[in-house]
């Protein structure tokens, strides 16, 4: 069955630096969401995507943060400064279709990002 | 905002009994609510799910009910193992019709605990 995939699994980074988080859909999906978790929270959204093109973003997603779809299959979330509570588990996430109809959101296996 | 809240956030039974969690949102467009069971350090899975056209859903040992008129809706698990034992979270969804972003808002989830 295909998967959602994402690298790094973890990653460490001083803050202040700039993080780039990847992630590879399943791949004939069209709507691509990045969630966070803070250790012991709950799954927030951040951003949703769609057509190369941001559809919907949180108001956790500040100017700090960006999406990109550089190719044709990855998905990409920069964050530019990063800070202390930026500390979070990452999670990717991809679905078929949304239009009018709500198709399962599958997601990946996340990246535990740690600022220190 | 849109929210979706949970109950109980800990949730002890013994093996063989059943298990019913509580979730109730307040955005009363809402119309699609999963249910992601999440093991320690895992990614969320999809384990069941209702949309509000029907009342409730059921798979095996698994079934949701839904009472759009509350916006209340339960995850009941019958005749638990241990291997039930994870953290579970509600969510709730909006498509509007014709094109959507139908971002997830999740509960706080609840952690089962499934005594042998």
């Amino acid at each position: 069955e295909p998967e959602v995939t994402q690298t790094p699994s973890h990653q460490v980074t001083q803050m202040g630096q700039e993080v780039i988080l990847r992630c590879v859909p399943i791949s004939n999906h069209l709507y691509f969401y990045w969630y966070r978790q803070i250790l012991g929270q709950k799954v927030e959204f951040l951003v949703s995507f769609y057509n190369n093109e941001i559809s919907e973003k949180s108001e956790i997603f500040d100017d700090q943060f960006s999406v990109e779809r550089p190719d044709g299959s990855n998905f990409t979330l920069k964050i530019r400064s990063t800070k202390l509570e930026d500390s979070a588990m990452y999670f990717c996430a991809s679905t078929l279709e949304a239009s009018g109809f709500q198709e399962t959101q599958y997601f990946g296996p996340g990246t535990r990002l740690l600022v220190l | 905002g849109e929210n979706v809240e949970q109950h109980p956030s800990t949730l002890s039974v013994q093996e063989g009994d059943s298990a019913v969690i509580k979730c109730t949102y307040s955005d009363s467009a809402s119309n699609y609510f999963p249910w992601y069971k999440q093991e320690l350090g895992k990614r969320p899975q999809l384990i069941i799910d209702i949309r509000s056209n029907v009342g409730e859903k059921k798979d095996q040992r698994i079934a949701v009910t839904l009472n759009k008129t509350a916006k209340h809706f339960s995850l009941h698990i019958t005749e638990t193992q241990p291997e039930d034992s994870a953290v579970y979270f509600c969510a709730a969804s909006t498509a509007p019709y014709g094109g959507a972003t139908n971002k997830l808002i999740f509960g706080t989830g609840t952690l089962l605990a499934v005594q042998p």
